[in-house]
């Protein structure tokens, strides 16, 4: 089966780093995506990944191992509206997008 | 209107009774979606559209139903709602396969009781 797991919760302080892991295990594979999901609001997209590798975007970064099925999400210098759910999505064989459940970041000051 | 519009934003329903969820875009994506998101569970697809006239089912579709009559238009019926249809909705819609991904609605919050 299609699967994408990523961590539940996670606490990080104010102007930290943290970073927030995602696996997957799907029927093809056509990218990996992270969006951001404030509460009670839409995802909004983050980044994409389809090749291996690093891909920054100011205070965000996005990494991707196709082999071992596995990406992360970076933030740097965290601010408190960074509060929100992450959420990473893998896209299959049918580009259909599987979705992990979220990871609820909490930024303490 | 700027990207996708859904109404209502929030609803209570009485188990039965019919009700549709509207979704517009201007964004004259070809490809549209409806997800359920309930908590502790990832986005799961009820029903999707990629192209206007065509529509498939996703992962939930079972007492839902969808139409997609034009390329800005794709509404979702419950025939007959039950509570476990109780959950926040959201529609997208994308660009065939670009890397930026899909963009979200704003939501429907539905309460059936």
């Amino acid at each position: 089966g299609q699967n994408i797991d990523q961590p539940t919760e996670m606490t990080a302080t104010e102007g930290a780093i943290v970073q927030i892991n995602c696996t997957y295990q799907t029927s093809g594979f056509n990218g990996l995506f992270w969006y951001q999901q404030h509460a009670g609001e839409a995802p909004t997209f983050l980044s994409y990944n389809v090749l291996d590798g690093l891909e920054e975007k100011g205070r965000f970064s996005s990494f991707l191992s196709r082999s071992k099925g596995y990406s992360y999400l970076l933030l740097k210098e965290l601010q408190m509206k960074d509060s929100a759910s992450y959420l990473c999505a893998c896209r299959d064989s049918n580009y259909q997008l599987i979705w992990g459940a979220g990871t609820k970041l909490i930024i303490k000051p | 209107i700027a990207g996708i519009t859904q109404a209502p934003t929030s609803q209570i329903l009485a188990a039965g009774r019919r009700m549709t969820l509207r979704c517009t875009q201007d964004m004259r994506h070809n490809a549209m979606y409806w997800y359920r998101q309930d908590l502790g569970l990832g986005l799961r697809l009820i029903h999707y559209s990629n192209t206007a006239g065509t529509t498939g089912k996703g992962e939930v579709p079972d007492g839902y139903s969808v139409s997609r009559a034009n390329t800005d238009d794709f509404p979702l019926t419950l025939a007959s709602a039950v509570p476990s249809q109780t959950s926040v909705y959201f529609c997208a819609s994308s660009e065939g396969h670009e890397p930026g991904g899909y963009t979200f609605g704003s939501g429907t919050r539905l309460t059936v009781v």
